[in-house]
């Protein structure tokens, strides 16, 4: 276990499809965090779990979009019914609940026609 | 609302010129403030900083924290091509707040 991974590396869907992206954390890692991060912007906060709890959600997280990590390893991203402005790089890291240090993924990115 | 703003925007210097760059921020329980180099990949940590007026160094980038006037520089002496890149800078709360970056082109 080197880092933590995402797949896809990348998807184009067309607008109104669902997408489903997948993060896994560094083995020994129990807090998972969610960005999105557009062209030229830094990465936005989206949600963290800390093991299988989701602990907070922004408000940039419509409804559209839920995340789980059920065993407290893995986690996923959906997002139901894209739309254009949902293309972006979506970037997983991980950390220990005691570290600020937080690795991240190679992201997603996601482009929605 | 919490905010972190970096300048500048972008920078373009020669091999060998020395760059500074800011990032000032205004939050609510603040933690820790971090910087990060972001090639075309993910972000990777550079430093960590949570008290006002420790230097951290790591070979050429250095970094400073005041935290009476809510900033933080990081400096690359003697830069290199490799140095081109966007970093970041965000602070910690319960989560990691960003800024959006400056984007360095180092050119031979």
């Amino acid at each position: 276990d080197t880092g933590v991974s995402q797949d896809p590396r990348h998807k184009i869907t067309k607008r109104g499809q669902n997408v489903t992206f997948r993060c896994d954390p560094i083995s020994e890692h129990n807090r998972l965090y969610w960005y999105r991060q557009t062209l030229g912007q830094g990465p936005e906060f989206l949600t963290y779990f800390q093991n299988e709890a989701q602990l907070e959600k922004s408000r940039l997280l419509s409804d559209r979009f839920s995340a789980e990590r059920p065993k407290g390893s893995f986690s996923t991203l959906e997002i139901q019914r894209t739309e254009q402005g949902d293309s972006a790089m979506y970037l997983c890291a991980s950390s220990l609940a005691n570290e600020v240090e937080q690795f991240f993924g190679p992201g997603t990115r996601l482009t929605v026609l | 609302e919490d905010k972190v703003v970096q300048s500048p925007l972008s920078l373009v210097v020669h091999e060998g010129d020395t760059v500074t760059l800011n990032c000032s921020y205004e939050v609510t329980n603040f933690r820790s403030l971090l910087w990060y180099k972001q090639e075309k990949k993910a972000p990777t940590f550079l430093f960590m900083l949570t008290s006002s007026g420790i230097e951290k160094k790591s070979g050429r980038l250095s970094s400073i924290l005041d935290k009476k006037e809510l900033f933080s520089i990081l400096n690359i002496t003697a830069t290199q091509t490799g140095d081109s890149a966007v970093y970041l800078c965000a602070v910690r709360t319960d989560k990691l707040i960003f800024g959006t970056g400056t984007r360095l082109q180092v050119f031979p």
